[in-house]
Parts: structure tokens; C-alpha cells; sequence
């Protein structure tokens, strides 16, 4: 099967820094991404990683060890508007578009 | 920046009916998918679209469901007779390429009755 596990809920206060784990396995692997949803809304892409290592963008880093089936995402310099929904996904195949396959996310709550 | 426009952004239908979920994807994009997500849970793939067919579909994309690009830039979903476990918001998504991340549309929320 194909499954992808993280936290259900994280917690964290403002200015703080929090780490939302992912691991995976899937069938195919061409990379493992992070989105970001506000109440229902649009899913929006944040970051790609399809080598291990590390990505920054701006407050948000993501992670990945392949050999580890396993990524993280970390969020710094928490603000309350960073309170939402974080789905790991991966995408599983690199041609024509390869669809992603999603966790089911991690709800994280900034508190003042 | 270029969004992915969706309409209707709420659809009430009643059980046996059809509807047709419409979705303006960005116009550099090669890639273009239909996913949906039940209140709660998580993002769930339907159809992948690519150079005018369906690449790939997944178990939940039977055959009630079909996709469609009628004019080269429209892409559409039909669900030709909702049942209630259809109700889920629906959402279009399109990709440059499999190095690129998906930019999605706001969805539309599709209740059954």
C-alpha cells in the first residue's frame, strides 16, 4: 500500500520553533512536498525536496532522507497566522506529471 | 500571480443528479488534476489530465466520473449521478512539471441531499 504518517496535531507558541515529521512509503518516489491549508481552503505549496537534504525558504525549511522514508517540515519564528493545516505528500512517479499522494495532515495551533 | 479559478465555489445537488464542477487552470500548465477532500480528512487524488487524455485515475474515479477539456483551456469534472458519500470539497490543480510544485483552486464544495 501507499501511506504516509505525521502527526494528527502540534501545538506551539508564537515565535517559537516547530518540527512536523513525515514518513512514507509509497511505491514510487519523486520527491516529498509540504502544502499548507487555511480552514478548508486551497492547499498551498510550500516547499519541494526531491534530494536529500535540506530547503530553505524564508521561515520555512524542509527536510528529507530517502534512505529514512522521511522528512520533516520546520517552521520558524512561529506567528499566529502560521496556524493551519500541514500535509506531507509525495509524488510518485516523475512522468506526465506523476500525481501526489497526500498524509492526513498535521493541524498546528499557535497560541499567544 | 496566475491562480487556478474554480466555479461554482458551493454546489447543492440532490442525490441522482448530475453536475459539472469547472476549474480555469494557468495557461503554462502541462499538468492538470482533480483531487477532493472529504470535511476532515485528508487530500485525495481522482484523475490526472496530460496532453488531452486522462494519464492515470484512481479507484474513487469510476465510472460515473468523467473529465473533460472542451476548449483547450476549460477543464471539467462530471459527476454523473452524485450519490451522498460524493459531498467533499473538489479541487482543481495544475503543475508545471514534476519538478514543480501544484498550484491549487479554492474548490468547490459539492453537498448532496
Amino acid at each position: 500500500g501507499q501511506s504516509l504518517e505525521q502527526p494528527s496535531e502540534v501545538t506551539a507558541v508564537e515565535g517559537a520553533i516547530v518540527q512536523i515529521n513525515c514518513t512514507y512509503q509509497t511505491s514510487g518516489f519523486y520527491g516529498l512536498s509540504w502544502y499548507q491549508q487555511h480552514d478548508g481552503g486551497a492547499p498551498t505549496f510550500l516547499s519541494y525536496n526531491a534530494l536529500d537534504g535540506l530547503e530553505e525558504t524564508g521561515r520555512f525549511s524542509s527536510f528529507l532522507s530517502r534512505s529514512d522514508s522521511y522528512g520533516y517540515l520546520l517552521l520558524q519564528e512561529l506567528q499566529m497566522k502560521d496556524s493551519a493545516s500541514y500535509f506531507c505528500a509525495v509524488r510518485d512517479r516523475g512522468n506526465q506529471g506523476g500525481k501526489l499522494i497526500f498524509g492526513q495532515g498535521t493541524e498546528l495551533s499557535v497560541k499567544p | 500571480e496566475p491562480e487556478v479559478t474554480q466555479t461554482p465555489s458551493h454546489q447543492v445537488t440532490q442525490m441522482g443528479q448530475e453536475v459539472i464542477l469547472r476549474c480555469v487552470p494557468i495557461s503554462n500548465h502541462l499538468y492538470f488534476y482533480w483531487y477532493r477532500q472529504i470535511l476532515g480528512q485528508k487530500v485525495e487524488f481522482l484523475v490526472s489530465f496530460y496532453n488531452n487524455e486522462i494519464s492515470e485515475k484512481s479507484e474513487i474515479f469510476d465510472d460515473q466520473f468523467s473529465v473533460e477539456r472542451p476548449d483547450g483551456s476549460n477543464f471539467t469534472l462530471k459527476i454523473r449521478s452524485t450519490k451522498l458519500e460524493d459531498s467533499a470539497m473538489y479541487f482543481c490543480a495544475g503543475s508545471s512539471g514534476p519538478n514543480y510544485g501544484y498550484t491549487f483552486g479554492s474548490g468547490t464544495r459539492l453537498t448532496v441531499v
